[in-house]
């Protein structure tokens, strides 16, 4: 069992918006950043969004994020086939450790 | 840019004690602000945190395995390791190597390396 829950699937077509929920407690999303990760097939997690709504350097901005109170969300606009990966949701907890959720596959019908 | 790179054995015994290295090129890894960390992932399943130490030596773990892990940096060989003792064939998984600013923000990763707990 995540600590952070996430839907374990999600859809779409190209060229349309998703997101993807992210739902946490008081202690860790409710107090500290959220941070969202993209996981291609066979390859290592890539950050993707940090601080709630950063994009590191050469994500395109067809990836935001946002965050309400103890939720954050994912959004990916103008969706292309290379989107087809798990994302997972992360943020420190106020125990001192980090929290993740349990992915969500999305696939680009 | 860092780059790290895991090493270690892929099959440990029950019971016995897992130890992996992570390698950091790129930079130093005692001159750097930054945490390094260990991720695992079982096969087919999501991410877990296991734990990062801070480059001054501050340890954090996740509490479901603080009891069994011990991370560690040796500075003279760039590197930082993982042990996890009492191993069952529940942490079998990918371990990743990770890198960040801050415990939940993992910038850079190796490219991770499967650890197969049996006898």
């Amino acid at each position: 069992q995540s600590v952070l829950t996430q839907p374990p699937s999600a859809s779409g077509t190209p060229g349309q918006r998703v997101t993807i929920s992210c739902s946490g407690s008081s202690s860790n999303i409710g107090s500290n950043y959220v941070y969202w990760y993209q996981q291609l097939p066979g390859t290592a997690p890539k950050l993707l969004i940090y601080r709630n709504n950063q994009r590191p350097s050469g994500v395109p901005d067809r990836f935001s994020g946002s965050k309400s109170g103890t939720s954050a969300s994912l959004a990916i606009s103008g969706l292309r086939s290379e989107d087809e990966a798990d994302y997972y949701c992360a943020a420190w907890d106020d125990s001192l450790y980090v929290v993740f959720g349990g992915g969500t596959k999305l696939t680009v019908l | 840019q860092l780059q790290l790179q895991e090493s270690g054995p892929g099959l440990v015994k029950p019971s016995e004690t897992l130890s992996l290295t992570c390698t950091v090129s790129g930079g130093s890894i005692s001159s750097s602000s930054y945490y390094w960390g260990w991720i695992r992932q079982p096969p087919g399943k999501g991410l877990e945190w296991i734990g990062s130490i801070y480059y001054s030596g501050s340890t954090y773990y996740n509490p479901s395995l603080k009891s069994r892990v011990t991370i560690s940096v040796d500075t003279s060989k760039n590197q930082f390791s993982l042990k996890l003792s009492s191993v069952t064939a529940a942490d079998t998984a990918v371990y990743y190597c990770a890198t960040s600013p801050v415990p939940a923000a993992s910038k850079s990763w190796g490219q991770g390396t499967l650890v197969t707990v049996s006898s």
